[in-house]
């Protein structure tokens, strides 16, 4: 069966750097979510999109921002990068809608180290 | 604001045991609750979900238990194996517009052979 798909898995970025995560969700799944695991942290939610509208926000810095695209793909766009913002991102989605029924499927992750 | 607690952070069992991992919740107002596995670096996996409205959720030699009310969660795992070493993370989903998970800082378990 078809998951979600993450690139790059692997990101090397300077510090002040800009970066682009790119999040396919499951096929015919509407909402993705996406979240942030500092090393030795649990997950912290960052942000979500349901039907390309932002639905929920979390701890998203400011110099993040993000988007859900007419085919439901999303990107996180990280900008003047810095230490603190290496971490193993995770892009999750579902497939009715923001309802708290539903099941996150997680993709593998992006992990990035800012140097 | 929602809390979830997994205590201990760390276990080490023998092979063969049945053991038991915890996890609570501070606000017992949530739609489901879902157990996680993560293998060091890597994605989590989706064990198990229960929904409020559910006591028990069970795969294989998994069972999770949910009582609400008292906040309480436990992932059940039978004759545990070396292959069952992994970080098992809980998150709940609360109610509201809200929804995203919060997630548990994982219990870090090893089997030993």
């Amino acid at each position: 069966a078809a998951g979600v798909i993450q690139s790059p898995r692997h990101l090397i970025k300077e510090k002040r750097e800009t970066a682009t995560l790119k999040c396919y969700p499951i096929p015919r799944h509407d909402t993705v979510y996406w979240y942030q695991q500092g090393p030795g942290q649990d997950p912290q939610f960052l942000i979500s999109f349901y039907e390309k509208m932002q639905s929920d926000k979390g701890s998203i810095p400011d110099r993040f921002s993000a988007q859900q695209f007419s085919d439901y793909h999303s990107e996180l766009n990280m900008s003047s990068l810095e230490l603190g913002d290496s971490a193993l991102y995770f892009c999750a989605s579902s497939s009715i809608g923001p309802r708290p029924g539903d099941t996150q499927y997680f993709g593998p992750g992006t992990r990035l180290t800012v140097l | 604001k929602q809390e979830v607690t997994q205590i201990p952070a760390a276990l080490s069992v023998p092979e063969g045991e049945n053991l038991v991992l915890n996890c609570s919740f501070t606000d017992s107002a949530i739609y489901n609750l879902q157990w996680f596995r993560q293998d060091p670096g890597k994605g989590l996996t989706s064990l198990l979900l229960i929904q409020s409205s559910q006591r028990e959720q069970t795969s294989g030699r998994l069972n999770a238990s949910l009582d609400k009310s008292s906040g309480r969660s436990t992932l059940y795992i039978a004759a545990s194996q070396p292959g069952d070493s992994a970080t098992y993370l809980c998150a709940v989903r609360d109610t509201g517009a809200n929804s995203k998970l919060t997630f548990g800082k994982g219990i870090t378990l090893s089997v030993r052979p």
